[in-house]
C-alpha cells in the first residue's frame, strides 16, 4: 500500500520568509495529492491540492510542486505570516475509493 | 463552499455508556464519508469509509462491532461508539467527499468531536 513520509516535522521560519515541506511516496499509482492545514483543535482544512497530470500549481502565496519521477511533492508558502503557524499534512490517495493516505505532519511557526 | 459539519463538538461520557457523532455535509451531496480518529501531535488514521447505502468498510485493526458507522444518506453519516472506554478517548474527524470540488478524490473534513470518556 501506499506510503507517504513528510518532513521536516517542525519548522520555524521568520515573518515574511518562505517555508518548504517536502513529501514522498511510495505508489506510482497515486494521482492524487492534496495539502491541509489544521490549527489547535480543529479539522484539517484544504489549502492546495495537484494531479498527477501537471508538475505544479499556485495559488496566491501558496504552491505545490509534483515530481512524479521522484515520487515527491512540496508544498511552497510565501511571505509567511502569523496566521500560516499550524500544523499540515500532505497526503496521497489510494484504492479506488478515493482513501488519503497521510504523512505526520509538519508544525510550521511563523515569527513576528 | 464544501461545507462539512460535525456534532457534538465535544462530548464527555461515562465508561460503558454509547456515543453517537454526527456528521453532515451542508452544501453538496456525500457519495463517500471516511471517519479518521487522531491522537494529540499525531496525524490522522483512517478508521473506515462508507458510501451512502452501503456498508462501511474497516480499516484493519479497527473494531467494526465497537465503531458502528452509518451512512444513511447523502447527506448524513453517524459514527457510534458503543461501550465506550478511557483509551477510546480521541479526537474523531470526518470527511467527505462527492459533489463538491474538482474531483471524486477530493476530501472536505468536519470541525472533529473531542471524545473523552471518564
Amino acid at each position: 500500500g501506499e506510503n507517504v513520509e513528510q518532513h521536516p516535522s517542525t519548522l520555524s521560519v521568520q515573518e515574511g520568509d518562505s517555508a518548504v515541506i517536502k513529501c514522498t511516496y511510495s505508489d506510482s499509482a497515486s494521482n492524487y495529492f492534496p495539502w491541509y492545514k489544521q490549527e489547535l483543535g480543529k479539522g484539517p482544512q484544504l489549502i492546495i491540492d495537484i494531479r498527477s497530470n501537471v508538475g505544479e500549481k499556485k495559488d496566491q502565496r501558496i504552491a505545490v510542486t509534483l515530481n512524479k519521477t521522484a515520487k515527491h511533492f512540496s508544498l511552497h508558502i510565501t511571505e509567511t505570516q502569523p496566521e500560516d503557524s499550524a500544523v499540515y499534512f500532505c497526503a496521497a490517495n489510494q484504492g479506488s475509493q478515493g482513501n488519503l493516505i497521510f504523512g505526520k505532519g509538519t508544525k510550521l511557526s511563523v515569527k513576528p | 463552499g464544501a461545507v462539512v459539519s460535525q456534532h457534538p463538538s465535544w462530548v464527555i461520557c461515562k465508561s460503558g455508556t454509547s456515543v453517537k457523532i454526527e456528521c453532515r455535509s451542508l452544501d453538496f451531496q456525500a457519495t463517500t464519508m471516511f471517519w479518521y480518529r487522531q491522537f494529540p501531535k499525531q496525524s490522522l488514521m483512517l478508521m473506515a469509509t462508507s458510501n451512502e447505502g452501503s456498508k462501511a468498510t474497516y480499516e484493519q485493526g479497527v473494531e467494526k462491532d465497537k465503531f458502528l458507522i452509518n451512512h444513511a444518506s447523502l447527506t448524513l453519516s453517524t459514527l457510534t461508539v458503543t461501550s465506550a472506554h478511557p483509551e477510546d478517548s480521541s479526537f474523531y474527524i470526518c470527511s467527505a467527499s462527492g459533489t463538491r470540488g474538482p474531483s471524486q478524490d477530493t476530501q472536505y473534513f468536519g470541525p472533529g468531536t473531542r471524545l473523552t470518556v471518564l
